[in-house]
């Protein structure tokens, strides 16, 4: 069965500092995909990033990057520079057979 | 664009009482799926649909729960009789095409109903 792990349950960050939420997914799939979504206290889910299997380079979008390892089986989100308004739950999300699989999350706080 | 709709936002319901929870899909968007998201287990996929179709139901918990989806603007999720137990955050989302490697298909989620089953 697939599974998602994320190690951090919480973590803090300087205001202005780069941060490194962990993730790592164990799929038997040749083909799927990875997933980041913020879950502000607010409560709703937003879609960050995505990253295909075979995409060859590490995703981007804006401050948000994926560290995709792919024998590691990791998919990282790394943050640049940090704002009070990133301080949410972080899901990582693996999708094959059309279902996400979800980890745990990570709750991360900016410190100003 | 309006994103996905969910309605109520807020429930509250005594145990025995039928709950019934409303969602609208992006416009075009051809899979529908129904989460639940609690403390202790997470965020869980119930049951997903493709063109109004249920493909996959098995993460419903039990009989009590069934979900519908009459049209591609429109489906619910209900429960009946509710019990203490189904009390959690029941969030809907749609995409284009199902999450898969290759290519950008999203999920995109609703604001979620929070429900509270006394």
């Amino acid at each position: 069965a697939q599974k998602i792990t994320q190690t951090q349950p919480g973590m803090f960050v300087q205001e202005k500092e780069a941060v490194t939420l962990d993730c790592t997914y164990d799929t038997s799939d040749q083909s799927y995909g990875l997933f980041w979504y913020k879950q502000p206290s607010s409560g709703e889910m937003i879609f960050l990033i995505y990253q295909g299997s075979y995409d060859e380079q590490n995703a981007t979008e804006g401050r948000y990057s994926l560290n995709f390892q792919k024998a590691r089986k990791s998919a990282n989100l790394v943050i640049s520079a940090s704002q009070l308004g990133d301080s949410a739950m972080y899901f990582c999300a693996e999708d094959s057979s059309y279902k996400l699989i979800f980890g745990s999350g990570t709750r991360l706080l900016v410190r100003p | 664009d309006a994103g996905v709709i969910q309605s109520p936002r807020h429930e509250v319901t005594e145990m025995g009482q039928e709950v019934t929870l409303r969602c609208k899909p992006i416009s075009g968007h051809d899979y529908l799926f129904w989460y639940r998201q609690t403390m202790m287990r997470g965020l869980e996929l119930l049951i997903y649909f493709n063109n109004n179709v249920p493909i996959d139901d098995s993460g419903m918990p039990e009989d009590r729960f069934s979900a519908k989806m009459p049209n591609a603007s429109f489906s619910t999720l209900k429960i009946q009789p509710s019990e203490p137990r189904d009390s959690a955050v029941y969030f809907c989302a749609s995409s284009l095409d199902p999450p898969t490697g290759g290519g950008l298909e999203t999920q995109y989620f609703g604001p979620g109903t929070r429900l509270l089953v006394l």
